[in-house]
């Protein structure tokens, strides 16, 4: 079974960029889709982007300016950076496998508090 | 950009009783494109429906997708108490790629 876990700083100061990457594990990362979606907290969910197996990306518009998403999958994970962040950006950051136009499989996410 | 809308906000039912959830988009939806999850506090959420009537791998049969165009419905026929949780319908295909509705809260009555 296909497996992701997110890692990466909890905390980020205001105008810095976040750094997070996604492991998976399981399978193959090849013919697939990944995406990172975000949560504030007690909010609703926000897909951030998404990058091909082979390096295509596709970003939400809102953040587009911002957010920069890479893959390697000789070491089967996919990386994610948000630059400029501020009070906005605290959220639960998660990591899903893309496929069929739904999001099948997600990591267990991870908190990123944006403050000084 | 298409906006879900989702309703009720809250749905407050007993175990055992049906649940009947909404999910309506500002334009018509791709049925092929339209997904629910589900949600528990402290846990990312799992797909449940997927091409807005597949159940996704190791559903049970009590959770059913259907729609079509504008307005689709998540039905769950039994509530079991591990059912209780947010639900969120997910459209694919208008930009932003994904976007998601603001989910509905199953709770017990």
């Amino acid at each position: 079974q296909v497996q992701l876990q997110e890692s990466g700083p909890g905390l980020v100061k205001p105008s810095e960029t976040l750094s997070l990457t996604c492991t998976v594990s399981g399978d193959s990362m090849n013919t697939y889709y990944w995406s990172w979606i975000r949560q504030p907290p007690g909010k609703g969910l926000e897909w951030i982007g998404y990058i091909y197996y082979s390096g295509g990306t596709k970003y939400n518009p809102s953040l587009k300016s911002r957010v920069t998403i890479s893959v390697d999958t000789s070491k089967n994970h996919f990386s994610l950076k948000l630059s400029s962040v501020t009070a906005a950006d605290t959220a639960v950051y998660y990591c899903a496998r893309t496929q069929l136009a739904s999001l099948d499989y997600w990591g267990q996410g991870t908190l990123v508090t944006v403050s000084s | 950009e298409i906006v879900l809308t989702q309703s009720p906000g809250t749905l407050s039912l007993s175990p055992g009783e049906r649940a009947t959830l909404s999910c309506r988009a500002s334009q018509s939806v791709t049925s092929s494109y339209l997904a629910w999850y589900q949600q528990k506090p402290g846990q990312a959420p799992r797909l449940l429906i997927y091409g807005a009537s597949s159940r996704a791998t190791g559903i049970p049969d009590r959770f059913s997708g259907s729609g079509s165009g504008t307005d689709f419905t998540l039905t769950i026929s039994r509530l079991e108490p591990e059912d209780f949780a947010v639900y969120y319908c997910q459209q694919y295909g208008s930009s932003p790629l994904f976007t998601f509705g603001p989910g509905t809260k199953v709770d017990i009555k």
